[in-house]
């Protein structure tokens, strides 16, 4: 399988535990983007990456989430001192940078914070 | 926010046309009109995106008003694989995609 791939696909945590989601992107594709999802709504932006460099940030990033993605190929995303608000599913997608109309999403990493 | 409006749900018969609409109203003149779909469980799908010229690829037509305020996605012989949730945006080129809460599509047989 050569799409964007998710790891877990599923994770439960207590409140307060910190939690990592990895997701290795489309190998050529250059930006690599998380969103969060939660029930019954659209996909929100949290931040991107072009190579290593993170270019954006939303403002729903708060400063217990950290994003990297240190060799400009898979990331990471972490989430310190979790809460029940931050239970969404976490979807990564990758683009090139000269076709950015075209996201490719992984199937995503469900959290549940109980 | 989402710039867009979309009706919430839609039922479509098995092998008809399905026709999702889709209203921009505030659009500028940098921005393109973009389709997604998400199937359960599933990331969102890239769709179709356009201008103002109307296009077509394998898997929808886009059709853009005249003054582009409005857009028209459509599956010409819709499948029970179609039904899921689709998302119209409108952004500029290279900037952010702004989900809204899409529009529910349910092909019945």
């Amino acid at each position: 399988d050569t799409g964007v791939s998710q790891d877990p696909r599923h994770k439960i945590t207590k409140r307060g535990q910190n939690v990592t989601f990895r997701c290795d992107p489309i190998s050529e594709h250059n930006r690599l983007y998380w969103y969060r999802q939660t029930l019954g709504q659209g996909p929100e932006f949290l931040t991107y990456f072009q190579n290593e460099a993170q270019l954006e940030k939303s403002r729903l990033l708060s400063d217990r989430f950290s994003a990297e993605r240190p060799k400009g190929s898979f990331s990471t995303l972490e989430i310190q001192r979790t809460e029940q608000g931050d239970s969404a599913m976490y979807l990564c997608a990758s683009s090139l940078a000269r076709e950015q109309s075209k996201l490719f999403f992984g199937s995503g990493t469900q959290l549940s914070v109980l | 926010d989402a710039k867009t409006t979309q009706p919430p749900s839609m039922d479509c018969a098995e092998g008809r046309a399905a026709n999702l609409p889709c209203n921009h109203s505030t659009i500028s003149g940098n921005e393109y009109v973009y389709w997604y779909r998400q199937i359960h469980s599933q990331g969102p799908q890239y769709i179709i995106h356009g201008l103002k010229n109307n296009e077509t690829n394998e898997m929808a037509s886009l059709i853009i008003t005249e003054d582009r305020k409005s857009s028209t996605l459509i599956l010409p012989h819709a499948t029970l694989r179609d039904t899921a949730v689709y998302y119209c945006i409108v952004t500029a080129y290279g900037q952010n995609f702004v989900f809204g809460p899409g529009t529910r599509l349910s092909v019945l047989p």
